[in-house]
């Protein structure tokens, strides 16, 4: 089954800086990867999502990357707000031929605060 | 489209007690998720369904979790007898057939045993 790693769990930054998470996967197989933010006492909800397909997708201030040699994705968010605060998860999901894959499987997290 | 929908959004129970969450998918979806969140294990899938079919239900921890979907808009989680640490929000999610699209998830329901 995946395994997907992600760090930093804690990131802080001035407010219009950049901020980049980082997540590994261990499923070579995997090859659809979205990314949630859940803000506190929410329901995580789609920001945006890669396909292996890809290497770069990119919606206003927030871009994702891939690399599938070496089985990791990231999330950049430039010119970040205060409103961009909030606990932040890749995932992965493996869309093989095992009709019984393991479903979406999700890093820990990363709590992304933004210094006003 | 109202989303996913769950209910109840808290449950407060004793230890020993049975508790049924309830969850409503996006209608046309044909895939249903049962997570788990809790601060130390994070976001833990405990079964999905494609078509009302469990497919994997291996993240399930044991035999006092069980889940059901009769049918393409109702699913249910219950736990009995519940423990204290069952305490988490459960959270359903749905999707469309294709295997890769977008989870769409419900507001959750926080479980406290006690």
């Amino acid at each position: 089954g995946e395994n997907v790693e992600q760090h930093p769990s804690t990131l802080s930054v001035q407010e219009g800086d950049s901020a980049v998470i980082k997540c590994t996967y261990s499923d070579s197989a995997s090859n659809y990867f979205p990314w949630y933010k859940q803000e506190l006492g929410k329901r995580p909800q789609l920001i945006i999502d890669i396909r292996s397909n890809v290497g770069e997708k990119k919606d206003q201030r927030i871009a994702v990357t891939l690399n599938k040699t070496a089985k990791h994705f990231s999330l950049h968010i430039t010119e970040t707000q205060p409103e961009d605060s909030a606990v932040y998860f890749c995932a992965g999901w493996d869309m093989g031929t095992q009709e019984g894959a393991d479903g979406l499987t999700f890093g820990k997290g990363t709590h992304l605060i933004i210094q006003p | 489209d109202a989303g996913v929908i769950q209910s109840p959004r808290h449950e407060v129970t004793e230890m020993g007690q049975e508790v049924t969450l309830r969850c409503k998918p996006i209608s046309g979806h044909d895939y249903l998720f049962w997570y788990r969140q809790t601060m130390m294990r994070g976001l833990e899938l405990l079964i999905y369904f494609n078509n009302n079919v469990p497919i994997d239900d291996s993240g399930m921890p044991e035999d006092r979790f069980s889940a059901k979907m009769p049918n393409a808009s109702f699913s249910t989680l219950k736990i009995q007898p519940s423990e204290p640490r069952d305490s988490a929000v459960y959270f359903c999610a749905s999707s469309l057939v294709v295997r890769g699209s977008p989870l769409h998830f419900g507001n959750g329901t926080r479980l406290t045993v006690t």
